[in-house]
């Protein structure tokens, strides 16, 4: 069973629209993570919440906007995609800070043309 | 900011040759030291880690021992197997911070 989960696992997206990531985790962790891949940059940090709080945004760009509506769920929000959004995008939890082990979810690879 | 620098991007053995990825980092603190590992389609898995100078963090056969005084955490395996075929990723994540910052991979391909 999954205990992290990603949906949808592949999206197609036009440049310019809008499109929301989905992440639930089942691990009862308190802390979650957004995290990117691609051919450019392998694995990039992105957002890190803990509690529903925002501790960590390395993400220069206000088109991408997390969402935790519960303590359990972190969704991504991004907005005016442009064809460089092109990349898989990784949910990860774990019980406390990332000093522990973090789980990741499977990936939405996301394609903008 | 943090680093991690892997220098090898890709590493091909046969099966029950000895294993060495190379992995320096940069950080201002006292970080801790990830190995994760992953699998096409997947996400990265944690392998093991270390948080302080000397420690040995192992599992399934892999090790790596902190080394503050060289900023290094080297993989190593004595025996890979064909199943041991993946991508690993040294990682690091500063006490008190929320991000863990990785490295830029190491595909290790093991022939039989």
């Amino acid at each position: 069973d999954p205990k992290i989960i990603q949906k949808p696992k592949y999206l197609v997206a036009v440049t310019g629209s809008e499109k929301i990531l989905i992440c639930e985790q089942y691990l009862g962790h308190n802390a979650m993570y957004w995290y990117r891949q691609s051919a450019k940059k392998p694995l990039e940090f992105m957002f890190s919440y803990s509690y529903q709080k925002l501790m960590d945004n390395q993400t220069a760009s206000s088109r991408f906007q997390p969402q935790s509506s519960k303590k359990n769920h972190l969704d991504l929000q991004i907005t005016a995609l442009k064809p460089d959004d092109s990349a898989t995008y990784f949910c990860a939890s774990s019980q406390t800070g990332p000093n522990t082990e973090v789980f990741f979810g499977k990936g939405t690879r996301l394609t903008v043309v | 900011g943090d680093s991690v620098t892997q220098t090898e991007g890709q590493v091909a053995l046969s099966e029950e040759d000895f294993l060495t990825i190379h992995c320096n980092y940069s950080a201002s603190g006292y970080p801790a030291l990830f190995w994760y590992v992953q699998y096409p389609g997947e996400g990265p898995q944690f392998l093991f880690r270390a948080s302080r100078d000397k420690e040995k963090g192992s599992s399934r056969g892999f090790e790596a021992t902190y080394n503050k005084e060289a900023t290094s955490f080297h993989l190593q395996k004595a025996s890979v197997q064909e199943s041991d075929s993946a991508v690993y990723y040294c990682a690091l994540s500063e006490s008190g911070g929320y991000k863990v910052v990785f490295g830029s991979g190491t595909r290790l391909l093991v022939s039989p």
